[in-house]
């Protein structure tokens, strides 16, 4: 198994840009996530999806999308980006229905925007 | 809401030194609690859990127990070792079955030679 794979590692967007960070598992999990890592702030949830065709907001959305049309898939979309959005974004996953259930994290994306 | 607390850092210890990092929370229900170490260029990894009162996660020479009087999850290591150099984010999921995780904002931990 790859676990929880994640492309680009490193990308650089100028203000106003739009991208797509890809995030994909292959271990049939239902629960997947993204979240954004700042300095002194730990992980903030961006969005979550709890099944294909279905997601929600976490403690962040603004300025991101996401959509869940495959259970292996969840890529997240910043539709327009601001220099308050650079930052490192993990994706992460896990089996539903139980929350002792470890979470799956990717190696992460460091996105800087200029 | 849910919320984790854990100690401020760096923390710089020698070889062989005892750790201890704080961690306490707030949450309504029974939470379950997680450490999780994130190595230099790394994703997160799970280090170890706790699912309810007085259980005690362990892995790796790491233990943590879940206290719920003091609402506490501390982790300690008797002896590190200059490998442990990591982030350490302690966790804590709510009570529903799709509950999120709440993380803290983790310490960075240098164990020198």
């Amino acid at each position: 198994n790859a676990g929880v794979t994640q492309t680009p590692k490193f990308q650089v967007l100028k203000t106003g840009q739009s991208m797509t960070l890809q995030c994909a598992q292959d271990m049939n999990h239902e629960y997947m996530s993204w979240y954004r890592q700042d300095p002194g702030m730990g992980l903030r949830l961006i969005h979550y999806s709890v099944g294909a065709g279905i997601t929600d907001q976490g403690e962040v959305p603004n300025g991101y999308n996401v959509s869940r049309s495959t259970t292996e898939d969840f890529p997240l979309r910043l539709l327009s980006a601001a220099p308050s959005q650079t930052s490192v974004y993990f994706c992460a996953s896990r089996l539903s229905g139980g929350r002792n259930n470890e979470q799956f994290f990717g190696p992460g994306t460091r996105l800087t925007v200029l | 809401g849910d919320s984790v607390t854990q100690m401020e850092g760096p923390v710089t210890l020698s070889e062989e030194a005892f750790l201890t990092i704080n961690c306490t929370y707030t949450a309504t229900g029974y939470p379950s609690l997680f450490w999780y170490v994130q190595y230099p260029g790394e994703g997160l990894q799970l280090l170890l859990k706790a699912t309810k009162a007085d259980d005690k996660g362990s892995n790796k020479g790491f233990e943590a127990t879940y206290r719920k009087e003091t609402t506490s999850f501390h982790l300690e290591k008797g002896s590190v070792q200059v490998s442990d150099s990591a982030v350490y984010f302690c966790a804590l999921s709510g009570s529903g079955a799709n509950s999120k995780l709440t993380f803290g904002k983790g310490i960075t931990l240098s164990v020198r030679p």
